[in-house]
């Protein structure tokens, strides 16, 4: 089944602890992305990724790290949590839009989000 | 970057059809409009997207405007399942063939039994 799949669902953390969520699809994408919710803000972009190695800034980076070594693992990393990053992950997941196919409505698949609570 | 513009809340019949508008008055010339959907405690999920004529798919139509400064998502019969947040979207292009989707705060769709 494709599937975007994040890890962990929920957590709560205390400020400082350095914490890594996971994300994994299997659709051979090239695109991924990460996104942050919060109530009266909608979805905001922290991060994304056009192809392995590839990593650009969104809308709101500050206080995130990202990697993409691998073309299937997008990790979201928060060196030194802080209070203001709790909040609803999501990474998603695409073709590019430059891969052609005709099918390729570039669609973005999400995860089904990580509830992150720092302390 | 180009915002979309959408109104807060909607209410509709359960099988009576929904228009849902979206303001997108700065879209640049190369564009994207999707429509995603958020069902409560999931993540969002693609619903249709358009360039400049109208389409349409199993879950819904889209109409975009001649200007293309404004579209609407039609779901033709609504039903209890529809109740979601919907997001209109702007995916640009930028000359490195890179690209983000800019998300609005979505139009919270309640329908009636």
């Amino acid at each position: 089944e494709a599937q975007v799949t994040q890890n962990p669902r929920y957590l709560i953390t205390v400020t400082g602890k350095k914490l890594t969520v996971t994300c994994s699809q299997n659709m051979n994408h090239e695109y991924m992305s990460w996104y942050r919710q919060d109530p009266g803000l909608g979805l905001r972009q922290i991060y994304y990724s056009m192809n392995v190695e590839v990593t650009d800034k969104g809308d709101v980076p500050e206080g995130y790290k990202v990697s993409r070594k691998e073309k299937r693992n997008f990790p979201l990393i928060l060196e030194s949590p802080s209070p203001n990053q709790t909040s609803l992950y999501f990474c998603a997941s695409s073709l590019s839009i430059g891969s052609g196919a005709r099918s390729n409505t570039g669609e973005l698949f999400f995860g089904e989000g990580s509830r992150l609570t720092v302390l | 970057d180009a915002k979309t513009t959408q109104p807060n809340s909607m209410e509709s019949n359960e099988e009576e059809p929904v228009h849902l508008p979206c303001n997108h008055s700065t879209i640049s010339g190369t564009d994207y409009i999707h429509w995603y959907r958020q069902l409560p405690s999931q993540g969002p999920e693609y619903v249709i997207h358009g360039l400049t004529s109208n389409v349409n798919n199993r879950m819904a139509s889209l109409a975009i405007a001649e200007d293309r400064k404004s579209s609407t998502l039609i779901l033709h019969r609504a039903t209890l399942r529809d109740a979601a947040v919907y997001y209109c979207i702007l995916r640009g292009v930028y000359s490195d063939s890179s690209y983000k989707l800019i998300f609005g705060s979505g139009t919270r769709l309640l329908v009636r039994p």
